[in-house]
């Protein structure tokens, strides 16, 4: 099946300091597949924060960027300086090319940002 | 999120019945149910396609999808566990890059 792996579950980050957060997947599809980043911050629902359904192409919003790697299948996301309001939980997921599968996600990454 | 409405937003239940609601004004195809338990990441319940059930995760019985026009997804949930505690999402997509997902139902059992 397919799998989604965030290595970290927890990041605490002084504001304007850099994060990056580690996402790798696999997939038995022989399709690449697409890519997502999810943010959910406290009390709210699930939102899309980027999206990537090009292999080799970068993604990016409200400062954060992941970059597609289909050789390391990495999707990593990345800011350079971050703020107190990025502190929320932050979900890499694999949708195949059949939609009729739904995503699959990691398990989070909780994002902690002090002053 | 006005694009995919979800009721109720918060739910606290015994041992009893309930529905939960949402509709997509997208003209998506596809529309979803996903469980958040704390700590977890979204686990995918069921899939409707075209209002055809197509993929039915490993989920207990008392619950129930229901798709009774291609905009609105309801699921029935019978006795309810404490197990079940948990964010209840619904999402639709049109294609496999076009996600979107409601606000959620907080559903406290106790």
């Amino acid at each position: 099946g397919d799998s989604v792996t965030q290595t970290e579950g927890q990041v605490t980050v002084s504001e304007s300091k850099s994060l990056i957060i580690n996402c790798t997947y696999s997939t038995t599809s022989i399709a690449y597949p697409n890519l997502f980043w999810y943010v959910r911050y406290p009390g709210e629902g699930l939102q899309l924060l980027l999206k990537v359904i090009t292999a080799g192409q970068k993604g990016s919003s409200r400062g954060f960027e992941a970059t597609y790697n289909k050789e390391t299948t990495s999707f990593h996301l990345q800011k350079a300086s971050v703020q107190e309001s990025d502190s929320a939980v932050y979900y890499c997921a694999l949708g195949v090319n059949n939609y009729a599968q739904g995503l699959t996600f990691g398990l989070g990454t909780r994002v902690s940002v002090f002053p | 999120n006005t694009k995919i409405t979800q009721s109720p937003r918060y739910l606290i239940l015994g041992r009893a019945n309930k529905s939960l609601e949402c509709e997509q004004h997208l003209g998506h195809n596809a529309m979803y149910w996903y469980k958040q338990s704390a700590e977890k990441p979204p686990e995918l319940m069921f899939l409707y396609n075209l209002k055809q059930l197509i993929r039915n995760e490993t989920v207990p019985s008392r619950f129930i999808p229901e798709c009774p026009d291609s905009s609105k997804l309801l699921l029935h949930i019978s006795a309810v566990d404490p197990e079940d505690s948990a964010v209840y999402f619904c999402a639709s997509s049109s294609g496999n890059s076009d996600y979107t997902f409601g606000s959620g139902t907080r559903l406290l059992v106790i």
